[in-house]
């Protein structure tokens, strides 16, 4: 059911840029892309989403291609308690929007 | 202000019994999803209420059931339980549906173990 693809891992240094890379091909022309992420043992948490404009919050920023078939999250100077599972998702507004979450990525941070 | 709120946090069944999870969504906040997650399945979407009314449903057995009420406080339940029901439930609150406002807020799950 999920739309997006994404590595099942990624490492990245400390102190370095995270992009973590996402492939939504099927994407539809008013359907966002969401970005959340799960650390261990708690609930999921909103980073960021977009349509097609890129967008920078506190936390990240979100670089979506001119086709919008995919996009890469960005997280400027990761730290250890970044290490986290990531998720790209495109909700299916054909099924009612609901959320689909993936695998995602699961990006370990080391020092 | 408060977070989402699910209750219990842990608990134990065993086959055959059902169970009854509760979440109190922020305030304010009219929809309410479910989710389980196993390591085998990851996240996988249960249901989505919104106004007390099921808007979405995913792909599990009707022994998988909730409600929402008119304080937006939502339950969900399990009947008959088997093994393979042992998860993490998550619960997720926001405004509006949540393919529409792009944010939900999760709990911190009621992680169910059957025995």
């Amino acid at each position: 059911d999920a739309k997006t693809t994404q590595p099942p891992s990624m490492d990245c240094a400390e102190g370095r840029a995270a992009n973590l890379p996402c492939n939504h091909s099927t994407i539809s022309g008013n359907e966002y892309v969401y970005w959340y992420r799960q650390i261990h043992s708690q609930g999921p948490q909103y980073i960021i989403h977009g349509l097609k404009n890129n967008e920078t919050n506190e936390m990240a920023s979100l670089i979506i291609t001119e086709d919008r078939k995919s996009s890469t999250l960005i997280l400027p100077h990761a730290t250890l308690r970044d290490t986290a599972v990531y998720y790209c998702i495109a909700p299916n507004y054909n099924q009612g929007g609901k959320l689909i979450f993936g695998q995602g990525t699961e990006l370990s941070v080391k020092p | 202000k408060a977070g989402v709120t699910q209750t219990p946090r842990y608990l134990i069944k065993t086959r055959g019994q059902q169970v009854t999870l509760s979440c109190s969504p922020i305030s304010g906040h009219r929809s309410v999803s479910w989710y389980q997650q196993t390591p085998g399945q990851g996240l996988q979407f249960l249901f989505e209420y919104f106004s007390e009314t099921q808007r979405n449903k995913g792909n599990f057995p009707g022994r998988f059931s909730g409600r929402q009420f008119s304080n937006s406080r939502s339950e969900m339940n399990v009947s008959t339980l088997e093994l393979g029901d042992s998860a993490l439930y998550l619960c997720a609150s926001s405004l509006a549906p949540g393919g529409n406002t792009g944010e939900l807020f999760f709990g911190e799950g009621s992680r169910l173990t059957v025995l």
